[in-house]
């Protein structure tokens, strides 16, 4: 059974570019979570999809959005990036958000800001 | 406001020792999952805990529930250098999980 796939792995962007990341569920996960992870500040929850609906969403700016298809892939957007949007990207599935529910996660993808 | 407590934050051992780590909350959850992460990796899930006062042991880890669904401990024997990772407690809730900041181990041979 594949696991979580994000990519690309590893990207490079100027300040003010916008950038997409792609994230394929675990086949069957209808449940898509993204977070931002720095060494200062942790992992930081930015929002969830489930059946293509955003649930939940953190708080960050409004040039962070994302959505999610029909076959459960998600993609994140940030526009107009900024020196401190540099962070390890996450992406987590899950079966289902009920109570027992468990994520798991991608390898992440490394954003750098310059 | 941080709503699962890690501690210690930064814990740097040698290797063979015994250690415990915490996670603390307010909040009760419905579940509780503990993850190891290396470095430029995501998190890798080791365990799920659900019910209140349940133990899980995985080889040489030692995951505990609290009563109240509240807390839970991570307890490693014998530490080797391969446990060396960002440690990582997430409470669930129906939609929602809720991360600790984690705990920084370094198993040092």
């Amino acid at each position: 059974k594949a696991g979580v796939t994000q990519t690309p792995r590893y990207l490079i962007k100027t300040r003010g570019q916008q950038v997409t990341l792609s994230c394929s569920p675990i086949s069957g996960h209808r449940s898509v979570s993204w977070y931002q992870q720095t060494p200062g500040q942790g992992l930081q929850f930015l929002f969830e999809y489930f059946s293509e609906t955003q649930r939940n969403k953190g708080n960050f700016p409004g040039r962070f959005s994302g959505r999610q298809f029909s076959n459960s892939r998600s993609e994140m957007n940030v526009s107009t990036l900024e020196l401190g949007d540099s962070a390890l990207y996450l992406c987590a599935s899950s079966l289902m958000l009920t109570a027992n529910t468990e994520a798991f996660f991608g390898q992440g993808t490394r954003l750098t800001v310059v | 406001t941080q709503l699962l407590e890690q501690s210690p934050q930064f814990l740097s051992i040698q290797e063979g020792e015994n250690l415990t780590v915490y996670c603390n909350s307010s909040s009760v959850f419905s579940s509780l999952q503990w993850y190891r992460q290396e470095p430029g990796e995501g998190p890798v899930l080791l365990v799920t805990v659900v019910t209140g006062g349940e133990v899980k042991k995985l080889k040489r880890l030692t995951f505990q529930f609290g009563d109240a669904r509240k807390d839970s401990s991570l307890h490693i024997t014998a530490a080797q250098p391969g446990d060396t990772g960002l440690y990582l407690c997430a409470g669930a809730d129906f939609n929602k999980f809720y991360f600790g900041s984690g705990t920084k181990l370094n198993v040092k041979p």
